[in-house]
């Protein structure tokens, strides 16, 4: 079965940087378009990043632009989000999930269990 | 943005019964809505993806209809494991964009 594994979240202050990972296994994950959604405490989800399979396509949420930078490694199978400027209102769990589908929808069928940011002096 | 509203935004219902949770997307999105699922310290299930398509291994109490701006989400004899809360989500355009949840709870 598809396993995703993020890394990297933490305690970090307001303007600081942090890096997040998200490992794949058991699936061709050079296949597959990545995207990052995030959950501030007792909200609801939010549509971070997005990356296609070959890195040819990049967009970002107007809340990130500017601050954070999606990519990844298909050679190691991983996933990374680049989070600088950090402010309180990033605070959240960060999913990162695979993007399947085609013409009828595009859907995140695929998630981590999500790595948490807190930004806080 | 194209904004997804849901209705309502929490309800309490009892085991064995027809539960319905409507999305309004702020302009027609075609059929391109997906729905999920997600439990306390959970992430996200995807249940139903093109309004009406039910993901491999869902049961198929749950299911989707609906095409432009208006879509529904029914669960005919709701099971313990249903309290949760659902959300909708559009992937008609770029930001992907999450209805605010609705929150299934035992009555």
């Amino acid at each position: 079965e598809v396993q995703l594994v993020e890394s990297g979240g933490g305690l970090v202050q307001p303007g600081g940087s942090l890096r997040l990972s998200c490992a794949g296994s058991r699936f061709t994950f050079s296949s597959y378009d990545m995207t990052w959604v995030r959950q501030a405490p007792g909200k609801g989800l939010e549509w971070v990043s997005y990356i296609s399979s070959s890195s040819s396509t990049i967009y970002y949420a107007d809340s990130v632009k500017g601050r954070f930078t999606i990519s990844r490694d298909n050679a190691k199978n991983s996933l990374y989000l680049q989070m600088n400027s950090l402010r309180d209102d990033d605070t959240a769990l960060y999913y990162c999930a695979t993007e399947s589908g085609g013409r009828t929808s595009w859907y995140f069928d695929y998630w981590g269990q999500g790595a948490l940011v807190i930004v806080s002096s | 943005d194209i904004q997804m509203t849901q209705s309502p935004s929490s309800l309490s219902t009892s085991v064995g019964d027809r539960v319905t949770i409507t999305c309004r997307a702020s302009q027609t999105i075609s059929s391109k809505l997906n729905w999920y699922q997600q439990k306390p310290g959970k992430a996200p299930k995807l249940l139903i993806y093109a309004a009406s398509s039910l993901q491999s291994g869902v049961p198929s109490r749950f299911s989707g209809s609906g095409s432009g701006t208006d879509f529904t989400l029914t669960i005919t004899s709701l099971q313990p494991e249903d309290f949760a809360t659902y959300y909708c989500q559009q992937s008609f355009g770029i930001p992907r964009t999450f209805g605010q949840g609705t929150k299934v709870e035992i009555k």
